[in-house]
């Protein structure tokens, strides 16, 4: 399968603990975005990087969230000392070349926090 | 900032009918809409995309039409399906060009 994997698929954890995820682009593919989906919504961005670079972050990203994307291939989305208001979906997507016209999506990582 | 609307969030219509399903925009035209399908528990899947300077471009049962004047894109299945039956989402870049804002998605059944 060439397409953009996460893991873990489903996170259950524990309001105040931390929590990581990861994304695996398409390899060729320079750019990866993370979204946010909560249900009824469309995707809300979060954070995107141009190789190894982190380009862009929304004011959704608060202090509590970092994103990685070491050698310009995986990316890790890290939520620190977790919220209820952090359960959703986190999507993560990729695509080729800096005038992107369409995102490739993984299928996510359903995270609930109790 | 760039905002999204769709015109609803729910549509039921029979197998065999067209859908139409509504995408309006905020502020300045983008170069270009985008239409993706999503499934329960899965990621958006790309579907079409359609520039500022196409009025209408077609992929098998789908059409998709950009308006500038109204703001407004229009996205089309003809002979629909169960099978169609999806969340769909416009998107646009966003002011800066560099990621995409999407809309709330309008949920589609086909009924049989």
């Amino acid at each position: 399968d060439t397409g953009v994997s996460q893991d873990p698929r489903h996170k259950i954890t524990k309001r105040g603990q931390n929590v990581t995820f990861r994304c695996d682009p398409i390899s060729e593919h320079n750019r990866l975005y993370w979204y946010r989906q909560t249900l009824g919504q469309g995707p809300e961005f979060l954070t995107y990087f141009q190789n190894e670079a982190q380009l862009e972050k929304s004011r959704l990203l608060s202090d509590r969230f970092s994103a990685e994307r070491p050698k310009g291939s995986f990316s890790t989305l890290e939520i620190q000392r977790t919220e209820q208001g952090d359960s959703a979906m986190y999507l993560c997507a990729s695509s080729l070349g800096s005038r992107a016209e369409k995102l490739f999506f993984g299928s996510g990582t359903q995270l609930s926090v109790l | 900032s760039q905002k999204i609307e769709q015109n609803s969030e729910a549509l039921n219509i029979q197998e065999g009918k067209t859908a139409t399903l509504t995408c309006n925009y905020t502020n300045y035209s983008p170069a270009y809409l985008q239409w993706y399908r999503q499934d329960p528990g899965r990621g958006p899947v790309f579907l079409l995309l359609i520039r500022e300077n196409e009025k209408e471009k077609r992929k098998e049962r789908l059409k998709v039409t950009f308006d500038t004047t109204l703001k407004q894109s229009l996205f089309h299945i003809t002979a629909s399906q169960p099978a169609d039956s999806a969340t769909y989402l416009c998107a646009r870049l966003d002011n800066y060009g560099q990621n995409f804002v999407f809309g709330p998605g309008t949920r589609l059944s086909v009924l049989p």
